[in-house]
């Protein structure tokens, strides 16, 4: 069965410290991956997606960064956090199919930058 | 742009009472639209899909393309069912991976 991992569940940092965020999936191959960000107020927000290794879009301009440099490896980084980058942010494997589209969630990582 | 709009942020009920949880969308196509739904301490699970036309829980969601609307709906709330509930519309562009957009969410509080 297909199984998405997150880690770690929670994390203080100071600002201007680094940030990498890890996520797999297990079960599949190539894999659809997201990084979402979840602020009271503004829902889920897009931040990056991945169709395959190598392969990052960004939704929106910010302090942060994806990479993908294995078939069911996601990473979020950061090389200087911002207090603004504090928030929950969640791994999302969406599998697309013409009646089927779905999307998992891993546990998320609540990030708080002091 | 494709947008998701829920404008209640706690909906709070009694148990027993109907709920209506509202979503409205923007796409000037044929939207694919989804009610996702995250218990207390669980991850975000898929609710229903508008698809399939299904009953999960006794929640239903009917799709009005004239008012752009997609409203989850429940006859007799439980207690339960108090989560934190999202619509979410898939992205049109499959070059881009089949985005999800999500709504702003909102809390679903059911009182004994």
């Amino acid at each position: 069965s297909q199984t998405i991992h997150q880690w770690p569940a929670t994390l203080v940092q100071p600002v201007g410290s680094p940030l990498s965020l890890e996520c797999t999936v297990e079960g599949t191959s190539n894999p659809n991956l997201y990084w979402y960000r979840q602020a009271a107020g503004r829902g889920l927000q897009l931040l990056f997606y991945s169709v395959g290794i190598g392969q990052i879009s960004s939704e929106v301009p910010q302090n942060l960064s994806a990479s993908r440099p294995q078939d069911r490896q996601f990473i979020l980084s950061s090389k200087k956090l911002l207090l603004s980058d504090s928030g929950f942010y969640l791994c999302a494997w969406i599998l697309l199919g013409r009646v089927n589209t779905e999307a998992f969630f891993g546990q998320g990582t609540r990030l708080t930058v002091v | 742009a494709q947008r998701v709009t829920q404008p209640e942020k706690l909906l709070s009920v009694f148990k027993g009472a109907p709920v209506e949880l509202k979503c409205n969308y923007s796409y000037s196509g044929s939207p694919e639209l989804f009610w996702y739904v995250q218990y207390s301490r669980q991850r975000l699970q898929l609710l229903l899909r508008h698809i399939s036309r299904e009953s999960i829980k006794g929640f239903t969601a009917d799709l009005n393309k004239g008012e752009t609307s997609f409203h989850l709906k429940k006859p007799f709330a439980q207690e339960e069912d108090s989560a934190m509930y999202y619509c979410a519309l898939r992205s049109p562009h499959y070059n881009q991976g089949g985005k999800l957009i999500f709504g702003q969410g909102t809390e679903l509080s059911v009182k004994p």
